[in-house]
């Protein structure tokens, strides 16, 4: 079936410096995108979100980027800090913003080097 | 605000026992719900959407009579796993929203363990 995957397992980065993780999604008529960030035992906690017809959202050291062309969704993390290591996930939607569940990505393991 | 409790944060039980994991939106009401499981170093997957006043809608390959669900008010929804076997230990999460296009926010899970 149609699902969003992520093309690294784990990503290494120094602190300080900025990350790039990856998402490729399969499902054209998903409308709605999100990145969640879990730290190990806890749900996952709201990064930033991006509806379809835009395609760059910028919150706090973070930047989402969405290409339609290629489904493809990333993640960009500024100065990265040791508070950022986390598995990150992003995952779809379709109906226009979280009326029903969400479908999840793989994740990406982020591990910030001192 | 939009912050979603979750109780128990842990459980170990004996197989056979059922469980009752409460989600709560503590902030904000929640006229739908949803429920997801997940298993070590793998993703969430969606088990079911929880519907105040209305019958669970439960996602393909999601046994109904295995995993009760009951939303009986905008603050509350409840999931049963009952007859819980060692299969069933996983790590159970619950999510909601406070508005229609708003994101979903979650709960911080329950790590259930059947002996």
């Amino acid at each position: 079936g149609e699902s969003v995957g992520l093309h690294l397992p784990t990503l290494s980065v120094q602190e300080g410096d900025n990350s790039i993780i990856n998402c490729a999604y399969s499902n054209s008529a998903s409308d709605y995108f999100i990145w969640y960030k879990q730290e190990s035992g806890k749900g996952p906690q709201f990064i930033i979100d991006i509806r379809s017809n835009m395609d760059k959202r910028q919150g706090q050291r973070v930047t989402v980027l969405l290409n339609k062309t290629v489904k493809h969704l990333s993640l960009q993390i500024a100065a990265t800090q040791p508070g950022d290591s986390a598995v990150y996930f992003c995952a779809e939607n379709m109906g226009g913003g979280g009326a029903d569940g969400l479908t999840f990505g793989k994740g990406t393991h982020l591990i910030i080097q001192p | 605000g939009a912050v979603v409790s979750q109780h128990p944060s842990r459980v170990i039980c004996k197989s056979g026992t059922s469980v009752k994991i409460e989600c709560r939106s503590l902030d904000f009401q929640a006229t739908t719900m949803f429920w997801y499981r997940q298993f070590p170093k793998q993703s969430l997957m969606l088990m079911a959407t929880s519907n105040e006043g209305s019958k669970a809608t439960y996602e393909q390959g999601v046994e109904k009579d295995k995993f009760l669900i009951n939303h009986a008010s905008l603050t509350l929804s409840t999931l049963t796993v009952t007859s819980a076997h060692p299969e069933d230990s996983s790590f159970y999460i619950c999510s909601a929203r406070d508005w229609y296009n708003q994101p979903q926010h979650f709960g911080d899970g329950t790590r259930l363990s059947i002996l």
